[in-house]
């Protein structure tokens, strides 16, 4: 089974722009959710889509949304980039739904981001 | 809410020693436990997990861990580590209520010389 991608894999962006990620989860996951990795926050969750709706979502501001397709595939949109949203922004899938194996989240190699 | 605590920043070890990484969690509800390793410029990759059963459970790379639920600890081990197995480590926590959000601890830094 091919894992987790994200696209793309590295992007310099300038104050003030806005930019979007995009994840494609493990084939037959419903659920992806997204975290935001920096050396002075660690990992932190930004969201989560299941079925095309957003079930939970972090402590961040408005400018950090996203969404779900009917392909369980995933953006998230940064806007009016700060400089303080470098980071690695990493995508990760579950299988959702009920039962302790839906807690698996498998991760994918993530999205460098550099604001300027 | 839940939280993680990775006690050790750094862990530094010699090739064919014996290591743990120290994890504890606070939640006031039943909880899955994870430990996920990073290498430089990659993702999270999942070592192990507890979702029920065995408090014993094994992992890839030759690595275990305990769950502890009167101490509320994942102890992560491994008896003999390899220079390979120089990494960031990270234990996550996830409350069983139906979503899937992740808490970290800080992380470890194990660093395998020869």
């Amino acid at each position: 089974k091919a894992g987790v991608t994200q696209t793309p894999r590295y992007l310099i962006k300038t104050r003030g722009q806005q930019v979007t990620l995009s994840c494609s989860p493990i084939s037959g996951h419903r659920s992806v959710s997204w975290y935001q990795q920096t050396p002075g926050q660690g990992l932190q969750f930004l969201f989560e889509y299941f079925s095309e709706t957003q079930r939970n979502k972090g402590n961040f501001p408005g400018r950090f949304s996203g969404r779900q397709f009917s392909n369980s595939r995933s953006e998230m949109n940064v806007s009016t980039l700060e400089l303080g949203d470098s980071a690695l922004y990493l995508c990760a899938s579950s299988r959702g739904g009920t039962g302790a194996k839906s807690y698996e989240q498998y991760f994918g190699p993530g999205t460098r981001l550099t604001v300027t | 809410a839940q939280s993680v605590t990775q006690l050790d920043s750094q862990v530094p070890v010699f090739e064919e020693a014996p290591v743990e990484l120290r994890c504890n969690y606070s939640s006031s509800v039943s909880v899955y436990l994870f430990w996920y390793v990073q290498y430089p410029n990659q993702g999270l990759q999942l070592l192990l997990k507890y979702l029920s059963g065995s408090t014993l459970v094994k992992g890839i790379n030759g690595f275990e861990a305990e769950f502890n639920k009167s101490q509320t600890s994942f102890h992560l081990r491994k008896p003999s580590v390899h220079i390979s197995d120089t990494a960031e480590y990270f234990c996550a926590v996830s409350e069983n209520t139906g979503f899937q959000k992740l808490v970290f601890g800080t992380g470890t830094r194990l660093l395998v010389s020869p």
